[in-house]
């Protein structure tokens, strides 16, 4: 079964230090990764995907993700914190059989102090 | 443009009562999908329709029923409301339900259950 998992419920960083944020990940066979985020009653928005190739994903607001099969991870990360990034983030998993459903990991907060 | 639209954004009932959430995208996908939202436990997948006149279960249907007679609607409905499906509901589309397909999300639909 898939599953995938962030270990940690909240992430605080100062304004314009890097940040990360953890998603490790169970999946038969090559997975397919994503991160969503999710600001204050919003639903969830794209940021990035991994589908195959550079282990390196760049996606929306300067955030980027590094695939790693060894460990089974892919972090989210951004070189320079902004206040606004203060929201929930979500990863997700899907493996590549046609009837693998995406699985979202349980999020994790955010917050990002001037 | 509207992307996908939740109706209505809250709602509080009182246990045994019944109620229609209506989702509407004006993308053209195929693929849309219901999901509840918890604290600490990510998104759970309801049911999904993989096209006009089709649905499926997901991970958590008990207590839950879905149409899609239209291919730009999906309805969520919940015959006898009970406490435990107080939850944050999002309806979310896609194009297709390739394995790297983005998803869309709605704003979400507050419900309260007493």
């Amino acid at each position: 079964a898939q599953s995938v998992a962030q270990p940690e419920d909240q992430v605080n960083v100062a304004e314009g230090n890097p940040l990360t944020v953890k998603c490790t990940y169970s999946v038969s066979g090559n997975p397919y990764l994503f991160w969503y985020v999710q600001y204050p009653n919003r639903g969830l928005q794209f940021l990035l995907k991994y589908i195959t190739g550079d282990n390196l994903v760049k996606g929306s607001y300067g955030f980027e993700a590094e695939f790693n099969k060894s460990q089974t991870s892919f972090h989210l990360k951004k070189p320079s914190a902004l206040v606004s990034d203060s929201a929930l983030y979500f990863c997700a998993v899907r493996g590549v059989s046609s009837a693998s459903k995406i699985i979202f990991g349980s999020g994790t907060r955010l917050s990002i102090r001037p | 443009n509207a992307g996908v639209t939740q109706t209505p954004k809250f709602r509080v009932l009182k246990t045994g009562q019944s109620m229609t959430l209506l989702c509407a995208q004006d993308m053209n996908h195929e693929y849309m999908y219901w999901y509840r939202q918890d604290p600490g436990m990510g998104l759970r997948l309801i049911h999904y329709s993989v096209g006009e006149g089709t649905t499926a279960k997901g991970e958590v249907p008990d207590g839950y029923n879905v149409s899609r007679l239209k291919k730009q609607n999906f309805l969520l409905g919940l015959e006898s409301a009970a406490p435990s499906q107080t939850s944050v509901y999002f309806c979310a589309s896609s194009r297709t339900t390739q394995q790297t397909d983005t998803q869309y999300f709605g704003p979400g639909t507050r419900l309260t259950v007493l």
